[in-house]
């Protein structure tokens, strides 16, 4: 069975500085990882995916995710945080061999970019 | 989100009513989703649909009745509510799940009384 985990419920930082939102996974053939992002009352929003290639992929609004095999990890990066990113974050996955699998989501990551 | 309407946005029930909430998209998508948010579980799927007239269960599907007569709707039922089944629900929509090209609405925020 496939499975995402995010270990931290939120993450602060202060505007300016980088930030980081983990992701680890598990699945038993190749995996196709995913960020969404949600705002306050909102759907979840398509930030980046990796399916295979350079394992560093970038995405929308300057966020950036490294794909670490060794380390079954996904990590969700910006250099500089900005206020406005300040949003609940999740980290989903599925098996890659497996066309029909659908996307397992990981429990959410609350980021709180201070001023 | 453009695209993908859920309705109500806020409902508030008494429990072992039956209550439905609706999900409407314009995109002709072939899979619809329907998931439930809650603090501590992140996103549970509840019921998926692969096409008109085909769904299927998801992790948490007790409670819940769906259907699918047309690609662009997908409503779902609870029964007979029940306090737990206090949650935001999240449709979505996609052409191709697999290569996470799912597309949320805007979520609708359910209270049973």
């Amino acid at each position: 069975a496939q499975s995402v985990a995010q270990p931290e419920d939120q993450v602060n930082v202060a505007e300016g500085n980088p930030l980081t939102v983990k992701c680890t996974y598990s699945v038993s053939g190749n995996p196709y990882l995913f960020w969404y992002v949600q705002y306050p009352n909102r759907g979840l929003q398509f930030l980046l995916k990796y399916i295979t290639g350079d394992n560093l992929v970038k995405g929308s609004y300057g966020f950036e995710a490294e794909f670490n095999k060794s380390q079954t990890s996904f990590h969700l990066k910006k250099p500089s945080a900005l206020v406005s990113d300040s949003a609940l974050y999740f980290c989903a996955v599925r098996e890659g061999d497996n066309a029909g699998n659908m996307l397992t989501f990981g429990g959410g990551t609350r980021l709180m970019v201070k001023p | 989100d453009a695209g993908i309407t859920q309705s109500p946005r806020y409902k508030i029930t008494e429990t072992g009513r039956q209550v439905t909430l609706m999900c409407h998209q314009t995109w002709s998508h072939s899979y619809m989703f329907w998931y439930r948010q809650d603090l501590g579980h992140g996103l549970r799927l509840i019921y998926y649909s692969a096409a008109a007239d085909i769904t299927d269960k998801g992790e948490v599907p007790d409670g819940y009745v769906v259907s699918r007569s047309k690609t662009e709707n997908f409503p779902l039922t609870l029964e007979s509510a029940t306090r737990s089944q206090t949650s935001v629900y999240f449709c979505a929509s996609s052409d191709s799940p697999g290569l996470g090209g799912y597309t949320f609405g805007s979520g609708t925020r359910l209270t049973v009384v």
